[in-house]
């Protein structure tokens, strides 16, 4: 099992830029999430999905865009991006996130930088 | 959601047991008490979680207050593999979308 995995790594963007980070996770778990993490901070979720075909705002959704059109694949786009937007971001994913028996499982990540 | 409380920071020497402390006071019933570490430049993992009993597994010790109004993870012998930020969260076993990380303590090892 390759678990959470994150594509790309590395990105350099320019303000106005627009691009999709992908999310792929092979355990077959129903939810999905997008966070940020900037320098110093904890982790802020932008996006999730409880489920192919579902999206829902988190704390920090504006400027981001989500789909899940398959199980497996969770993407973010960014339309226009814009300095701010400079983070880490990473995915996770779960089953159905019950405290007896679930956790979340975390991607590597994907460093941005908006110049 | 209810909340934890973490200190910011801790700092431990290298081969000593180290005790970091969460604060639940409005911890409910269903809520389990997870654990997960970000190790530097890594995606967060999890590391144990419990309801009421005191936990074991390979990698840590939870041991849950008596009012579960508090937890400690224990690190037995503490490594320098083992700086990274510990994040306390709770997690109900019923109807969870998402969870919240608050910002955690980063613990130190100190060679």
């Amino acid at each position: 099992n390759a678990g959470v995995t994150q594509t790309p790594k590395f990105r350099v963007l320019k303000t106005g830029q627009s691009m999709t980070l992908l999310c792929a996770q092979d355990m077959n778990h129903e939810y999905m999430y997008w966070y940020r993490q900037d320098p110093g901070m904890g982790l802020r979720l932008i996006h999730y999905s409880v489920g192919e075909g579902t999206t829902a705002k988190g704390e920090v959704p504006d400027g981001y865009n989500v789909s899940r059109l398959k199980k497996q694949n969770f993407l973010l786009g960014l339309e226009s991006a814009a300095p701010s937007q400079t983070s880490v971001y990473f995915c996770a994913s779960s089953y159905v996130l019950r405290g007896s028996t679930d956790t979340q499982y975390f991607g590597p990540g994907t460093r941005l930088t908006v110049l | 959601d209810a909340k934890t409380t973490q200190p910011n920071s801790m700092e431990s020497n290298e081969e000593e047991p180290v005790h970091l402390p969460c604060n639940h006071s409005t911890i409910s019933g269903t809520d389990y008490i997870h654990w997960y570490r970000q190790l530097p430049s890594q995606g967060p993992e999890y590391v144990i979680h419990g309801l009421t009993s005191n936990v074991n597994n390979r990698m840590a010790s939870l041991a849950i207050a008596e009012d579960r109004k508090s937890s400690t993870l224990i690190l037995h012998r503490a490594t320098l593999r083992d700086a990274a930020v510990y994040y306390c969260i709770l997690i109900s076993n019923f109807g969870n979308e998402k969870l919240t990380f608050g910002t955690g303590t980063r613990l130190t090892i100190i060679p």
